[in-house]
């Protein structure tokens, strides 16, 4: 399996610009989460959907920020507009929870800057 | 004047030893924790996991132990190899019963360094 495939792995945008982050999640994984990593917070949940449903978007910081799921192989997560505070790796990550198991695989991020 | 940044816990060891990490947890309904390893430039890479009705899981090299009296999870590393350099990161979660989790609440992670 190719695993969880994010582009892109890196974006330099001027404050304002639409940022819109690409993912695609393991084939069979029914679970998508998007988390932020900075150093100020470390890793945080920003939204997750199940079967392509947003089950809970408390995580999102603001109205600026907005995730989508058409289907079951894609996931964007877009920042409209950015600015220099949303700086941070985004990760996507998936998961197919057996019985009471919930490994979830990451991606390997897309580093996005904002000047 | 105040610093900026989180500043990671910093692990120190000899190649060949052996590395203890700790994890404290906050969240006593959570039941199921996970280890992640993070290389620099990497997203987070699944080491092992342990549910809530055991107190000790192992794998290769790895092993987790699990306090929940104390909300305390471990992970252990043996015979470290210049590989193991990365930031470990514990997380936890409620897995519910048919499938089915909320999303992973991480711990600030521990950078293990690992001496020649």
């Amino acid at each position: 399996d190719a695993g969880v495939i994010q582009s892109p792995r890196h974006e330099v945008t001027e404050m304002g610009q639409e940022v819109t982050l690409r993912c695609k999640p393991i084939s069979g994984h029914d679970y998508l989460f998007w988390y932020r990593q900075t150093m100020m917070r470390g890793l945080e949940l920003l939204i997750y959907f199940n079967n392509n449903v947003p089950i809970d978007d408390s995580g999102m910081p603001e109205d600026r920020f907005s995730a989508k799921m058409p289907n079951a192989s894609f996931s964007t997560l877009k920042i409209q507009p950015s600015e220099p505070r949303d700086s941070a790796v985004y990760f996507c990550a998936s998961s197919h929870p057996g019985s009471f198991r919930n490994t979830i695989y990451f991606g390997e991020g897309s580093w996005l800057t904002v000047v | 004047g105040e610093s900026v940044g989180l500043h990671l816990p910093t692990l120190s060891v000899q190649e060949g030893d052996n590395s203890i990490i700790n994890c404290a947890y906050s969240n006593s309904a959570s039941d199921y924790f996970i280890w992640y390893k993070q290389e620099s430039g990497k997203g987070p890479q699944f080491i092992i996991d342990i549910r809530s009705n055991m107190d000790k899981r192992q794998g290769q090299r790895v092993t987790v132990l699990l306090n929940k009296t104390v909300k305390h999870l471990s992970l252990q590393i043996a015979a470290t190899q210049p590989g193991d350099s990365a930031v470990y990161f514990c997380a936890e979660t409620r897995a519910y019963s048919g499938g089915g989790a909320d999303g992973l609440t991480f711990g600030k992670g521990t950078h293990l360094i690992i001496q020649p």
